[in-house]
């Protein structure tokens, strides 16, 4: 069974600064990854998807990366603002399901 | 329209209660799905119905009953809950392998 992970489990920066979050999986056999944003008590936003032959994705000031054959992606946020603060899921996509990583919380001081 | 919509947002029912949760979308995915999410937990998959009918059931207790009537809804019928079925439970739709989208989720309270 696919199993995810997050590298840190919370992160705490001055607002301003770049960072980079982790994600990795088991099985390389995905069909994309996608990374979500979720504040305390809400739904999931999409950020970004991943198809599984594609390299990165850009989208604004967060940039995402996947190396399937490491079974590796990075979320990057650059310039970091204290509305980033949430916590962020990486999810490796299967046939039919979303395979979710613990997730990151990160909290930008201001 | 990229929205999926969750009612009712909050819900406090007790364990003899019938009560049902709902989900909507407008953007023709084919694929929607009902997840778990408990406190400081990752979603964890229930349901998935693929093109109206029940594909995928993550070995989920009766007491939890989906229902898709048509391609834009999606319901999830609830019955003898127990205290700790309370979470958040989030809908979510995708076409084929593209993107997911998450509706706001139902926090469910079971006293």
């Amino acid at each position: 069974k696919q199993e995810v992970t997050q590298i840190p489990a919370a992160l705490s920066v001055p607002e301003g600064e770049n960072l980079v979050l982790n994600c990795s999986f088991t099985d390389s056999a995905i069909y994309n990854l996608q990374w979500f944003r979720q504040d305390p008590g809400k739904g999931l936003t999409s950020l970004l998807l991943i198809q599984s032959s594609q390299r990165e994705q850009t989208s604004g000031r967060l940039n995402a990366s996947l190396d399937k054959s490491s079974g590796r992606s990075t979320l990057y946020i650059a310039a970091s603002q204290p509305g980033d603060s949430a916590t962020y899921l990486c999810a490796a996509g299967g046939a039919n399901n979303l395979f979710f990583g613990t997730g990151t919380r990160l909290t930008v001081i201001p | 329209d990229t929205e999926v919509t969750q009612t009712p947002k909050h819900l406090v029912m007790g364990m003899t209660n019938k009560k049902s949760l709902k989900c909507e979308q407008h953007m023709g995915h084919r694929a929607m799905y009902w997840y778990k999410q408990k406190a400081k937990k990752p979603p964890e998959l229930m349901f998935v119905y693929s093109y109206e009918k029940l594909s995928i059931n993550e070995s989920v207790p009766s007491r939890f009953s989906p229902e898709c009537p048509n391609s834009s809804l999606l319901n999830l019928h609830l019955h003898a809950l127990q205290p700790e079925d309370s979470a958040l439970y989030l809908c979510a739709s995708s076409q084929d392998l593209a993107r997911a989208f998450f509706g706001q989720g139902t926090r469910l309270t079971v006293v």
